[in-house]
């Protein structure tokens, strides 16, 4: 079953505005990770915020996390038109064996 | 560091036909997942395994997938027999203790059943 719902579904953009991605999640997490998907990289992981923390942020990418609403954000800044991708939350909810529940995902297009 | 390798990148069988796939996780690595993502979702875990124990294998549909990673290091995902609802990717990834809980994918093999 999958854990992580993206909100928008697709999102389309032109160069240089800022995306924003939302994930709402069910039960209580251990960490929520984001993760890109392109046709030419394939599935690369972007980003992981833990529970105990708000706010992180890495180069362009600024990840925000309510545990109280289950719910995250992503933020791309400036953005590329080398950022059209399929974006992905994805929930570890703790244990030894670090499963990760992904969502659906947002398509974002980003337009030169 | 070599990243996960996965073979064949491409498989089109007809349905009832049998089909596997291969992993090669990055080296060192001693946690491996495979999962399935069908067309507009996201992966669906299917199987984990740490060194060559199973760990998790609650989604897969045990009656016609198998998967086995003998020597702890490649592993195998077959389907047998394939059923047109298994066209998808089979991601394979890997993930090492050194890095925490980043899982490091490999390309995937798109299989389209017929």
């Amino acid at each position: 079953s999958q854990q992580g719902e993206e909100d928008p579904q697709a999102l389309s953009i032109q160069e240089g505005e800022n995306a924003t991605m939302n994930c709402s999640y069910k039960t209580s997490i251990n960490n929520l990770q984001w993760y890109r998907q392109n046709s030419g990289r394939g599935l690369v992981h972007l980003i992981l915020i833990r529970s105990n923390e708000r706010e992180k942020h890495s180069g362009r990418l600024r990840v925000t996390l309510d545990t109280s609403k289950k719910s995250s954000s992503l933020l791309i800044t400036a953005s590329r038109a080398a950022d059209t991708a399929s974006y992905f939350c994805a929930t570890n909810s703790g244990g030894s064996n670090y499963k990760l529940t992904f969502g659906k995902g947002t398509l974002l297009t980003v337009n030169p | 560091e070599a990243g996960v390798a996965q073979s064949p990148r491409y498989k089109i069988i007809e349905k009832r036909q049998s089909v596997a796939f291969w992993c090669n996780p990055i080296s060192g690595h001693a946690t491996l997942y495979w999962y399935q993502q069908i067309l507009g979702q996201g992966p669906k875990l299917l199987i984990q395994f740490q060194n060559n124990g199973v760990v998790d294998d609650s989604q897969l549909p045990k009656d016609r997938f198998s998967a086995e990673r003998l020597k702890g290091v490649d592993s195998t995902l077959k389907i047998q027999p394939a059923k047109l609802e298994d066209s998808a990717v089979y991601l394979c990834a890997s993930r090492g203790e050194a890095r925490g809980n980043e899982q490091f994918f490999g390309p995937g093999t798109r299989l389209t059943v017929l």
